[in-house]
């Protein structure tokens, strides 16, 4: 019940395209929903995040969108660039001492 | 700010040794965690403390794991012995630990890249 489920594995995506990656939790006790970058030899980074009673967050180039009836969210990328290529994890938090569980993640590849 | 510092950054080991990595996390965050991340899989949590007190050990291998936060602040994470399955980054983590969603973001470390033989 703790588990998030991620796809795709991987992806590789055009210069300029949009990458997609999606989320899928069973928990209905999770209250907070974020992404996080992570480079080669770095910690993962937050990105974005998003709580459900919101449908749509957008910073800059990227945008989270929530269905909390399907209890899936997802992660896009516009105008994808080389810099953007990184393993992507999606993550849900339960309250209190506010666990987090993270997704499998994927390697995004930007080609030019 | 300083970010959550680790050390060592690699080490490498035979199998029933001992190893122990050590985390200083933002200063101020009273939430810290401990995460295990095996090549090419998320984040698995091992160890959360509040302060000083453990909140969540319930995936800590503890016939071999051990962790500590003494005074709420630095933390150390022991494996004894190690087995060539614990071969993973290990990961520190904190966050300020209140309400509202500045309190809810995590701060990862560079990690600590463990290699058993």
């Amino acid at each position: 019940q703790q588990q998030v489920k991620q796809s795709p594995q991987s992806l590789i995506v055009q210069k300029g395209g949009i990458s997609i990656i999606n989320c899928a939790y069973e928990n209905t006790a999770f209250d907070y929903f974020p992404w996080y970058q992570q480079f080669p030899g770095k910690g993962p980074a937050l990105l974005i995040a998003i709580r459900p009673d919101v449908s749509e967050k957008k910073e800059g180039r990227f945008t989270i969108s929530f269905n909390k009836s399907a209890k899936q969210f997802s992660l896009h990328i516009m105008d994808s660039q080389p810099g953007d290529s990184a393993t992507y994890f999606c993550a849900a938090k339960t309250g209190g001492y506010q666990k987090v569980t993270f997704g499998t993640g994927t390697k995004l590849q930007v080609i030019p | 700010e300083a970010g959550v510092a680790q050390s060592p950054r690699y080490k490498i080991i035979e199998k029933r040794q001992s190893v122990a990595f050590w985390c200083n996390p933002i200063s101020g965050h009273a939430t810290l965690y401990w995460y295990q991340q095996i090549l090419g899989q998320g984040p698995k949590l091992l160890i959360q403390f509040q302060n000083n007190g453990v909140v969540d050990d319930s995936q800590l291998p503890k016939d071999r794991f051990s962790a500590e936060r003494l005074k709420g602040v630095d933390s150390t994470l022991k494996i004894q012995p190690a087995k060539l399955e614990d071969s993973a980054v290990y990961l520190c983590a904190s966050t300020r630990g209140t309400s509202g969603p500045l309190g809810n973001e995590q701060f990862f470390g560079p990690g600590t890249r463990l290699t058993v033989l």
